[in-house]
């Protein structure tokens, strides 16, 4: 089936650095969704991004579907970013599922 | 205010009990999901519905069963709950590519 790979499993970054998350898919995709969870929470939508760059707030979404890859690049990131985020898969075809990935788990410190 | 419900928030059962887990949403969204995260594992679907009494099988079904007979309520049914799906499970909702998430239901099974 369909499998997604994030890299890496954990960060911890000093307050003010920037944090690059990847994110890999073993299948073609429309779109890829990237969404955070505090610990012990729910998830929340952060980018949806069917391809090219996407840009929100602090957050870059950068999508290369025909590389089945993509990335969330955060940019000067504050203790509050800390946290899991998780990449999602919307395949390409038919009645398959979406896909999530096992996430990072990103740490700030100040 | 969008929002996914879930209850209850924590339930402890023992093996061989039947559990019962509710969602709600106000959004009238038409698709809903119900998911279980495992520490390493990211977040796999059980079920998806696409409306009232139209399901279908996740990547994860086995052990599981679902109800939808209103648009705003998906439940999640375990007949006689096993160990292995102590977990948390989330509901979410979606109308088009956005999937709205509930809080969470953590899950034990002794």
């Amino acid at each position: 089936g369909q499998q997604v790979q994030q890299s890496p499993a954990s960060l911890v970054l000093q307050e003010g650095e920037n944090a690059e998350l990847q994110c890999n898919f073993s299948s073609t995709a429309t779109r890829l969704q990237w969404f955070y969870q505090r610990p012990g929470g729910s998830l929340v939508s952060l980018l949806s991004n069917p391809s090219g760059t996407k840009h929100t707030g602090r957050l870059t979404s950068t999508t290369v579907t025909k590389e089945r890859r993509g990335s969330l690049h955060i940019s000067s990131s504050q203790i509050t970013d800390s946290g899991t985020y998780l990449c999602a898969m919307e395949p390409n075809y038919g009645n398959e599922k979406i896909t999530f990935g096992a996430g990072t788990k990103l740490t700030i410190k100040p | 205010d969008m929002k996914v419900t879930q209850m209850p928030r924590y339930l402890i059962k023992r093996m061989g009990e039947n559990v019962l887990l509710e969602c709600g949403q106000d959004m009238s969204h038409e698709t809903m999901y119900w998911y279980r995260q495992d520490p390493g594992l990211g977040l796999q679907l059980i079920y998806i519905s696409y409306d009232v009494d139209s399901n279908s099988e996740g990547d994860i079904p086995k052990g599981y069963r679902v109800s939808r007979k209103k648009r705003e309520h998906f439940s999640l049914i375990l007949d006689s709950a096993k160990t292995n799906q102590t977990s948390v499970y989330f509901c979410a909702s979606s109308l088009g590519v956005e999937q709205y998430f509930g809080p969470g239901t953590r899950l034990t099974v002794l």
